[in-house]
């Protein structure tokens, strides 16, 4: 079963507004939520994380919240960029002995100038 | 300082065969991650690895294995090739055994093509 779902495939933005990428999970037990960008032929980079214990957390112009009676995660960021164009994963661990990242199938963010 | 380096970068193979990718983690990390991420799917886990020993491997058949080498690097081995082992093949390091914030430190990947 998939614990860790995004729902959109892919998103557009014009450059300057806010890209808001939505994940949702379905497990009560991670403790941590993570967001990565993959750009092509390279490995997922580390973007942003958030404690369970958290409703908000933000760096920069990124910014993570987290609904924790809907088990929903959304990405913002503004103003969008077109470097930030690439594939964002949402990403979740477990709070028991099973520590590895289960991660969601990933957001193709295009940021159009 | 260099991050996660694997290889090779590209690998083909006929079914069958088996394939042999490698990882070496960042200094001073001593936790491997193994991912498989398919063509349109996210990343799916396959292992992992700390201080040498399994400590999970996922939902994948037996002849996907590995190991960890007293330098912490690790191998993964996948026998009996089928076609739809054809993936981009992540490997990860930590160097907190899954605590802090869960940060993992991933590399560019091994292109397992099966013909």
């Amino acid at each position: 079963d998939q614990q860790v779902k995004q729902n959109s495939p892919s998103l557009s933005v014009q450059e300057g507004r806010i890209s808001i990428l939505n994940c949702d999970y379905t497990n009560s037990m991670f403790d941590y939520f993570l967001w990565y960008k993959k750009y092509p032929a390279e490995g997922p980079t580390f973007l942003i994380s958030i404690s369970s214990i958290k409703d908000k957390n933000e760096d920069g112009r990124f910014t993570v919240f987290l609904n924790k009676s809907a088990k929903h995660l959304s990405l913002h960021i503004v103003p969008s960029q077109p470097g930030d164009s690439a594939v964002y994963f949402c990403a979740a661990r477990p709070s028991g002995s099973a520590r590895q990242l289960t991660f969601g199938s990933g957001t193709q963010l295009t940021v159009l100038p | 300082e260099a991050g996660v380096t694997q290889s090779p970068t590209h690998l083909i193979k006929t079914r069958g065969q088996q394939a042999t990718l490698r990882c070496s983690p960042i200094s001073g990390h001593t936790s491997v991650y193994w991912y498989q991420q398919a063509l349109g799917l996210g990343l799916q886990f396959l292992l992992w690895y700390d201080e040498g020993e399994e400590r999970n491997r996922g939902n994948f058949p037996p002849r996907f294995s590995g190991r960890q080498f007293p330098n912490y690097s690790s191998e993964l081995n996948v026998n009996a090739l089928e076609l739809e082992d054809s993936a981009l093949y992540l490997c990860a390091s930590s160097y907190l055994a899954g605590r802090g914030t869960g940060e993992l430190f991933f590399g560019e990947g091994s292109r397992l093509t099966v013909l």
